[in-house]
């Protein structure tokens, strides 16, 4: 079993819906951080959580520590959110990822 | 948090060939992490390469396959030797800002034919 376990693996919407995609870890964590990878493969950090709730834009990430889960949702998805997301953990001095949630949103 | 340039963005190379892979930041760092992430996997550490000294290599990694230059504070290689199609991955640096995160640069796609 991996340390880091992301859902839905994919992950296909119309344009507006809301979007949710979770992840669960099985360690000790410092931080969790979510991450958007292009197709090109560059990686751009989202959010970095130790606790609580975080809102950027139409994006929101929430941590529950107790329950060792984390949600990113968007809110009113667009084509150009079309991506993968990737929850990573800070497990002592390294980040562990997902495998990621593949996400396309269709006009 | 600051930027990095990473160098090239693909390649396609012959088996046998090496490829170095360079990473700028705009901003001095102690350590730079470098991660491969192999065809539908997800990212796995290869090295941390700190400033004047030898980089320290995650298991499975070893220094003669994948050695790292560290050469100042604001930039790094990667190079990627006597490679096989195996080695066909997506490469990227990073870099920690403590509380601020991680950047990452923008990817190296490798393919090896």
């Amino acid at each position: 079993k991996n340390e880091v376990e992301q859902s839905p693996q994919n992950l296909t919407a119309q344009e507006g819906e809301f979007i949710t995609i979770n992840c669960s870890y099985s360690v000790g964590i410092s931080a969790l951080h979510w991450l958007q990878q292009h197709p090109g493969g560059g990686i751009v950090s989202l959010f970095m959580l130790s606790s609580g709730k975080k809102k950027h834009g139409r994006l929101i990430a929430t941590i529950n520590i107790q329950e060792k889960h984390s949600s990113l949702h968007i809110t009113a998805s667009h084509p150009r959110d079309s991506a993968v997301y990737i929850c990573a953990v800070r497990y002592t001095d390294k980040l562990i990822f997902g495998t990621g949630t593949r996400l396309q949103v269709f006009p | 948090s600051a930027v990095i340039s990473q160098k090239p963005s693909r390649d396609i190379c012959q088996r046998g060939t090496s490829l170095t892979i360079q990473c700028q930041v705009d901003s001095q760092v102690t350590m730079m992490f470098w991660y491969r992430q192999q065809p539908g996997q997800s990212l796995t550490l290869i090295a941390t390469a700190n400033q004047g000294s030898e980089a320290t290599y995650e298991s499975g990694f070893v220094i003669d396959k994948f050695p790292i230059s560290r050469p100042n504070l604001t930039f790094s290689t990667l190079t990627v030797s006597n490679m096989s199609p195996e080695d066909s991955s997506i490469y990227l640096c990073s870099v920690n800002w403590g509380r601020y995160g991680y950047t990452f640069g923008s990817g190296t796609r490798l393919t090896v034919v």
